[in-house]
């Protein structure tokens, strides 16, 4: 079993919609989890961070961390067609874990 | 502030070659780690360096080995290439103080023929 996972999808939906993205994670030891987004053929870039179990919002993006069930949650509103990237779940650390990233494409 | 850079960004060697790839953290940071990405195994964490020592390594064998100068900036150095080590070779870097936070360059693509 994989420390980190995720649906690598692909996930197709349309402009507007709202996008759910999950991983889970077997390790309860970490407290912190990451979203990064990547673009083709560029490196990942941090979207979000949170810190044990919670909610956190940065505009249209919400990251969760539910630790009792062991699942991390990234939720968009009004996706965007600038949207369409890989997204990638990681658990923190000095080396970060991460999932096998969702592939999601936002059609207008 | 300008982000994390590598050089070069692209690299077609053969088998049995070996390579060095470098890496500029953000000003500041002085933790670099390096991770392998390859369709089929993603992201994959292969060492970190913080003041010139190496102080994680992952599941990679010693053909891989890394550096950190004084300047904070890193080289990995890949010996005896193999096929399966074509991959975008990505450095991240980090604050001390908030390692969890890592800021990833663009990478370097390397391409074994």
């Amino acid at each position: 079993q994989k420390e980190v996972e995720q649906d690598p999808g692909p996930l197709s939906v349309p402009e507007g919609a709202i996008v759910s993205l999950n991983c889970t994670y077997s390790n309860s030891a970490f407290q912190y989890f990451m979203w990064y987004r990547q673009y083709s053929r560029k490196g990942p870039e941090l979207l979000m961070y949170t810190y044990s179990s919670g909610n956190k919002e940065d505009g249209r993006f919400t990251a969760q961390v539910d630790k009792s069930s062991k699942y991390i949650s990234l939720f968009i509103r009004d996706s965007q067609p600038s949207d369409s990237a890989t997204y990638l779940c990681a658990r923190g650390a000095q080396k970060l874990v991460f999932g096998q990233g969702t592939r999601l494409t936002i059609n207008p | 502030k300008a982000g994390v850079t590598q050089t070069p960004r692209y690299l077609i060697k053969t088998r049995g070659q070996q390579v060095t790839l470098s890496c500029s953290p953000i000003s500041g940071h002085r933790s670099v780690s390096w991770y392998q990405q390859t369709p089929g195994q993603g992201l994959q964490f292969l060492f970190e360096y913080f003041s010139e020592t190496q102080r994680n390594k992952g599941n990679f064998p010693g053909r891989f080995s890394g550096r950190q100068f004084s300047n904070s900036r890193s080289e990995m150095n890949v010996s005896t290439l193999e096929l399966g080590d074509s991959a975008l070779y990505l450095c991240a870097s980090s604050l001390v103080e908030v390692q969890e936070t890592q800021y990833f360059g663009p990478g370097t693509r390397l391409l074994v023929l």
